[in-house]
């Protein structure tokens, strides 16, 4: 099994409203990522855990928070989000932090802040 | 500080033509470079990737890319385009250190690929 699962692959929440992404995979890699992607822009780290535990954090708002609940999940915890939090949130993950490695990507879930 | 640039918004070339996409890098240190594909809409796939050894990486379908450490290159390569490559293109490198673990993308590339 070589697939990160990311859910949902849509959705649209309003600014007042609380959602959580999900990613999951069962490589037993031992670091996940955030991404998030602008149209038609790279994808930009949000946080990094590895081991279970958060290592970085891209001085991201708090509105976005992360939760690691074991070595195969992943969830982004989304509050008070803003119009301009739209874009496609991708889950990544990698054997270790062990830089000639690679990492592996969900599908990402398109997020619309209305 | 490490970073990669791809030159190109936008690449096209004809089906059955050979295809490059550019990119350049800049680093301290060794370079861990890497190659990833975006369809519409979805996420990115890993194509290939460079650590050390053999100039001339070889991915996943079909593709391969050639590290120039005269030229800080790293451009990808195929013989022989498909119209099914039609896609987005990331080269990346790895920043791995004390405080940091992320891969830093190259602006993209758009590949289009003509019947």
């Amino acid at each position: 099994d070589t697939e990160v699962t990311q859910t949902p692959k849509h959705l649209v929440m309003g600014m007042t409203n609380k959602k959580s992404l999900k990613c999951e995979q069962h490589m037993g890699h031992r670091a996940m990522y955030w991404y998030k992607q602008k149209a038609k822009k790279p994808p930009e780290l949000m946080f990094v855990y590895s081991y279970e535990k958060l290592s970085i954090n891209e001085s991201v708002p708090s509105r976005f928070s992360p939760e690691c609940p074991n070595s195969s999940l992943l969830n982004l915890h989304l509050h008070a989000l803003q119009p301009e939090d739209s874009a496609l949130y991708l889950c990544a993950s990698s054997p270790g932090e062990e830089p000639n490695t690679e990492a592996f990507f969900g599908q990402g879930t398109r997020l619309t802040v209305v | 500080a490490q970073s990669v640039a791809q030159p190109e918004d936008q690449v096209n070339v004809a089906e059955g033509n050979p295809l490059t996409v550019k990119c350049t890098y800049s680093v301290s240190g060794n370079p861990y470079l890497f190659w990833y594909v975006q369809y519409p809409n979805r996420g990115l796939q890993f194509l290939l990737k460079y650590i050390t050894g053999d100039n001339l990486v070889k991915g996943s379908y079909g593709f391969e890319a050639e590290f120039n450490k005269s030229q800080t290159s790293f451009h990808l390569k195929k013989p022989s385009a498909l119209v099914s490559d039609s896609a987005l293109y990331f080269c990346a490198v790895r920043d791995s250190g004390l405080y940091t673990d992320k891969l830093i993308f190259g602006t993209g590339t758009r590949l289009q690929v003509f019947p």
